[in-house]
């Protein structure tokens, strides 16, 4: 059974960076069968997918254009986690930021998605001084 | 912020039939999968559909999905009270290049 376990600080004052971090267990950070993504959730912005990384022979990297001059998502290996850090923090992104697993299954050059089917706990993030 | 637009609220009494809509345009649900998404209260979000019409193991035959052209729907047939819950859409954007959710629909059972 896959689950994705969150950490990282609830609170971080403006202009800071964000940074959290999903440990992986019940599956590999490198397979090629899931991309591992970043998703907030907050009143004002609803649900907002922030960004994936995943590994076919090499590491790549989607980030979304809200976030994409601030946003760095990263895999480490030998952990079998991934992180998020998100720069320049304003209040505008107080959220609930969740790890998730978007599982593709791979059949020769075919890829099948299966969507988001693992999700963390959720963190919620404030930004306050 | 969102992408996708769903009407905010929908209801029906214990056994009725709920049906979600979620509308987008070519360069999301007309050029890809959509999939839904339940959020009980306090809880993370759960992959209901994948594929615009395929249920994951484990989800009811009481929720269904389909798609036309740019627009999905969700149905919930035989209504329960523990389908009380926020639903999402969601769907690749190919011109934004990443993931895009629908506002989301608040369903109660009266």
């Amino acid at each position: 059974q896959v689950q994705l376990q969150q950490s990282g600080p609830g609170l971080v004052k403006p202009s800071q960076t964000l940074s959290l971090t999903c440990a992986i267990s019940g599956d590999s950070v490198s397979t090629n069968s899931a991309a591992w993504n970043w998703i907030r959730q907050s009143p004002s912005r609803g649900l907002e997918w922030l960004g994936r990384t995943y590994y076919r022979s090499k590491w790549y990297k989607d980030y979304a254009v809200s976030v994409k001059s601030r946003i760095t998502i990263n895999p480490d290996t030998s952990k079998n986690q991934f992180s998020l850090q998100l720069n320049s923090v304003t209040p505008e992104d107080t959220a609930v930021y969740y790890c998730v697993r978007e599982y593709i299954a791979v059949t020769g050059l075919n890829y099948y998605y299966y969507g988001m089917d693992v999700w963390g706990q959720g963190t919620t993030v404030t930004v306050s001084s | 912020q969102s992408v996708l637009t769903q009407s905010p609220s929908a209801s029906g009494t214990p056994g009725q039939r709920v049906t979600i809509s979620c509308s987008g345009s070519n360069s999301n649900i007309g050029s890809a999968y959509v999939y839904w998404y339940q959020q009980l209260p306090g809880a993370a979000p759960k992959r209901l559909i994948y594929r615009n019409d395929q249920r994951p193991s484990g989800v009811p035959d009481r929720f269904s999905g389909s798609k036309s052209g740019t627009s999905a729907s969700l149905a919930i047939s035989g209504l329960r009270s523990e389908d009380e819950a926020d639903y999402y859409c969601a769907a690749w954007d190919g011109r934004l290049r990443g993931y895009v959710f629908g506002t989301g629909t608040r369903v109660t059972v009266l």
